[in-house]
Parts: C-alpha cells; structure tokens; sequence
C-alpha cells in the first residue's frame, strides 16, 4: 500500500522553542493531508486539514497560529508547533491519500516532549 | 455531523477466544467505515475497510467486520485471539469525499495466556 513518512519520530524541545513536524507521501500525490493529535491512552483528534496551496483548515478549539501548517507541494506537509509548552507535549500524527481512493494512510507518528 | 462510538474502552480474551469489538457509528450520508490498530508509540495500521460493498469485510490478522446498516454497526471480530493481537483498536468513519476521518475513543484488547 501506499506509505507516509513523519519526521521526527520523537522530539524534545525547551518551553518557548518552535519544533516543525514533516508528513511527506512518499509514492502517491496528496492535494489534501490531515494532522492529528493524540494525548496519551485517547483517540486521535483531528486538529486540522491541511490543503496544498492553499490555507489549513482548522477544527474547532485548534489554534492556527500556535500550529502553522504549510502545504507547499503534493507530497510535503508540515505543522509547526510554535513557542512549545509543555502541554503541547503529545503524540502528532498525519494521513494522506491518494486521490479518488477513500483511505488514509497514517504516518508512524511523532512524539513531542516540551520541557 | 459523523461520530464513532466504541463500547468498552478495555476488553480482555482468553488467548485461542473470539474477539469481539464493538463499534457503532452515526452518519447522515452513507459512510465510510475503518478499523484501525495501533500499537504503542507506533502509528495506525488499517485493518479492514467498509466502502459500500459487500457488507461483510475481511481485513488482515484474521479481522473481519460486519456492516449493519439497521443497527448503525460496525463490530469487529477475530475468531481465536492470538498474543500479537494486544493492541489499541480504533473504530472511524468518514464521508465519501473529504476524507476527513473520525475516531472513536478506542478499545484496549487484552489477550491472556
């Protein structure tokens, strides 16, 4: 199947620094890629829709300039988490998919540690 | 608006025992239906899709799911659980354009020896 790559798998950072999040498709264009975050032993909640080219679309209670995302082409998308807390530690996770097949292949996730 | 519900956020199996998920979904358009694994610090693995097909689905690991349109479920089960199958289970649903996908709260599956 198609596969999606997140880099860093793990990232630990001081309070007040910027950590930037990659989500790259690696075998397939994706216009549109989806950002998620999860709190330890919860779901995944969707923080935003991230559209190449053109602006993120964010979910209710998600602050777009606490996480900046940028889409820049059909194969990269990135979520900036800027001055990091330490409640901004979580688990960030990305899908994408293909275009006109209805899956979405998740990244391995990335751990984010703010101390 | 979609959502996922997922009853009992913690099941425990006899290893060789049926595994059971139970997952029901609410939709105002025909949905699009998913389990997913996750194990820990890993990211999601798709299990099984319901994509307006049939209505019985078959998945990898042995999963499979059955589609109740009458029920507004969507269960998951493995007829003999194996070890390997302890892991985080999360039910989703999407529309059929977006792709946005929703999750329920997911289900820990405990397998004892």
């Amino acid at each position: 199947g198609a596969v999606v790559s997140q880099h860093p798998s793990w990232v630990i950072c001081k309070s007040g620094t910027s950590v930037k999040i990659e989500c790259r498709s690696l075998d397939f264009q994706a216009t549109t890629m989806f950002w998620y975050r999860q709190f330890p032993k919860q779901s995944l909640m969707l923080m935003a829709t991230s559209n190449e080219g053109s602006k993120a679309t964010y979910e209710q209670g998600v602050e777009k300039d606490k996480f900046l995302i940028n889409h820049a082409s059909l194969t990269l998308s990135t979520l900036t988490v800027t001055s990091a807390h330490p409640e901004d530690s979580s688990f960030y996770i990305c899908s994408a998919g293909p275009q006109g097949i209805n899956i979405q292949y998740f990244g391995a996730g990335t751990r984010l540690s703010v101390l | 608006a979609q959502s996922v519900t997922q009853l009992g956020s913690h099941v425990s199996v006899s290893e060789g025992a049926l595994v059971l998920l139970r997952c029901n979904y609410s939709s105002s358009v025909p949905p699009y239906l998913f389990w997913y694994v996750q194990y820990p610090n890993q990211g999601l693995q798709l299990l099984l899709k319901y994509t307006s097909a049939a209505t019985l689905v078959k998945g990898i690991n042995g999963f499979e799911a059955e589609f109740k349109k009458s029920e507004t479920s969507f269960h998951l089960t493995k007829p003999s659980a194996h070890m390997s199958d302890a892991a985080e289970y999360f039910c989703a649903v999407s529309d059929t354009g977006g792709f946005k996908t929703i999750f329920g709260a997911g289900t820990r599956l405990f397998v004892k020896a």
